[in-house]
């Protein structure tokens, strides 16, 4: 199976701060790395698929990058809704592994 | 609108068996492979099945195969999750969830729409 292995497992930040989270991989999976933010009590949501693609609906503040091994989350300017945990999943092989989540809370 | 509508979670003692369902709408059922993901209280998202969209293809965790039946009725719209010989770390929050693939330049596969979710809670 492919571990991945997020970085934080949780931040603090403000309103308007840069975040960034790294994912990696166990082995290359490609670009077949997605984003997911979840709020508590609710379902996952689908932020970033590919790797780099914005899901529909999605701020533009979000963004996503890397391949192979290492990827990259970054909001470029955290706002009030965006305050959640993050998860990356590989759609590489299965089992659909997920990292264990980063936690962005208030700071 | 895409719908995904979990049920049939509940409390059951360990051993027992539980059958989940996910009623779908708003879109071609048997066009799609799905998917179903849990989350114990408290921890992270963990992949536990999924099928083909013509039913005949499935995989299980680990964690589950032997236990867990993954089966689809397109007729009816409708995923299901047979859960058998259940344990207390069965206990979660069970989501189906819709794949979407696309080959091509960029190819991918992600879950683009979840259920709201299904409480499996077994006592020991």
């Amino acid at each position: 199976d492919i571990q991945m292995t997020q970085s934080p497992s949780s931040l603090s930040a403000s309103v308007g701060d840069r975040v960034t989270i790294t994912c990696r991989a166990s082995q290359s999976v490609s670009t077949y790395l997605n984003w997911y933010q979840q709020k508590p009590g609710k379902a996952p949501k689908l932020l970033i698929y590919a790797a780099s693609s914005l899901q529909s609906g999605v701020p533009s503040r979000v963004s996503g990058s890397g391949s192979g091994t290492d990827f990259t989350l970054t909001i470029s300017s955290l706002q009030p809704e965006d305050f959640a945990t993050y998860y990356c999943q590989q759609s590489y092989s299965i089992p659909m592994t997920f990292g264990q989540g980063t936690k962005v809370e208030v700071k | 609108e895409v719908q995904l509508v979990e049920s049939g979670g509940g409390l059951v003692q360990s051993g027992g068996s539980l059958r989940l369902s996910c009623a779908a709408s708003g879109f071609i059922f048997s066009d799609y492979w799905m998917h179903w993901v849990r989350q114990a209280p408290g921890k992270g998202l963990v992949w536990v099945s999924h099928i083909h969209d013509d039913g005949i293809s499935t995989s299980y965790a680990d964690s589950v195969k032997g236990r867990f039946t993954i089966s689809r009725d397109n007729a009816k719209n409708t995923l299901y999750l047979q859960m058998n010989s259940l344990r207390a770390e069965d206990t979660a929050v069970y989501y189906c969830a819709r794949e979407v693939r696309l080959n091509g330049y960029n190819p991918t596969n992600h879950f683009d729409h979840w259920g709201q979710g299904s409480l499996v809670t077994v006592s020991s």
